[in-house]
């Protein structure tokens, strides 16, 4: 089955404990991306990948890092977390210009 | 500037009723894609429709129908005859040839609740 996956789904932390949230795909999709949705914002980019190794910032990237070091997989590392990044992330991909295709949701909770 | 506005921030209806959510956009680009996506209580964002800047048909899909007009820059969404299984916050997104397709541009999202 085509899928996005994240891990975990839901999250508690305390401010500054770094976390990873892991995001993969079984599309072979070169394009992938991280979006919080924040009440009243709607969903908001992070950062986002073209292909392995190439990634670039979205509109709200502070705070956040990504890597791509496999097509499958674009996880977001969070070095030190604050209580500010409280929220839900979907990871996405893509393939070309088409629909992007969500991951389930993590919801993140920084005390 | 690129926005998309969702100016509904909740919508009640009763079971049956038509309902139609408005989403407004701004862009300079004349190659663009509008996407209306769904989200569930459960969370997850479900594709419902893609539509491109060249193809200003009108779309139904079942119950769904998609109005696009480049003359207003909306592309609103109806669902006739609304169900229970309707309620959830719909989102409308936009993503543009000058930005590579790399970002969405989501609304804010209309929250609708569907009463028995």
């Amino acid at each position: 089955e085509a899928q996005v996956t994240q891990n975990p789904r839901y999250l508690i932390t305390v401010t500054g404990k770094k976390l990873t949230v892991t995001c993969s795909q079984n599309m072979n999709h070169e394009y992938m991306s991280w979006y919080r949705q924040d009440p009243g914002l709607g969903l908001r980019q992070i950062y986002y990948s073209m292909n392995v190794e190439v990634t670039d910032k979205g509109d709200v990237p502070e705070g956040y890092k990504v890597s791509r070091k496999e097509k499958r997989n674009f996880p977001l590392i969070l070095e030190s977390p604050s209580p500010n990044q409280t929220s839900l992330y979907f990871c996405a991909s893509r393939l070309g210009q088409f629909e992007q295709y969500f991951g389930p949701g993590t919801r993140l909770t920084v005390t | 500037a690129q926005k998309v506005t969702q100016a509904q921030t909740e919508i009640s209806v009763v079971e049956k009723e038509d309902v139609t959510l408005d989403c407004v956009y701004e862009t300079r680009d004349t190659t663009y894609y509008l996407f209306w996506y769904k989200q569930p209580p459960s969370g997850e964002l479900v594709f419902l429709i893609r539509r491109n800047s060249f193809d200003e048909q009108n779309e139904i899909s079942g119950r769904y129908s998609w109005n696009f007009q480049k003359s207003t820059s909306s592309f609103n969404f109806t669902i006739t005859a609304s169900q229970v299984v309707d309620s959830a916050v719909y989102f409308c997104a936009l993503t543009t040839y000058s930005g590579g397709y790399n970002k969405l541009i989501f609304g804010a999202g209309t929250r609708l609740a569907v009463h028995p």
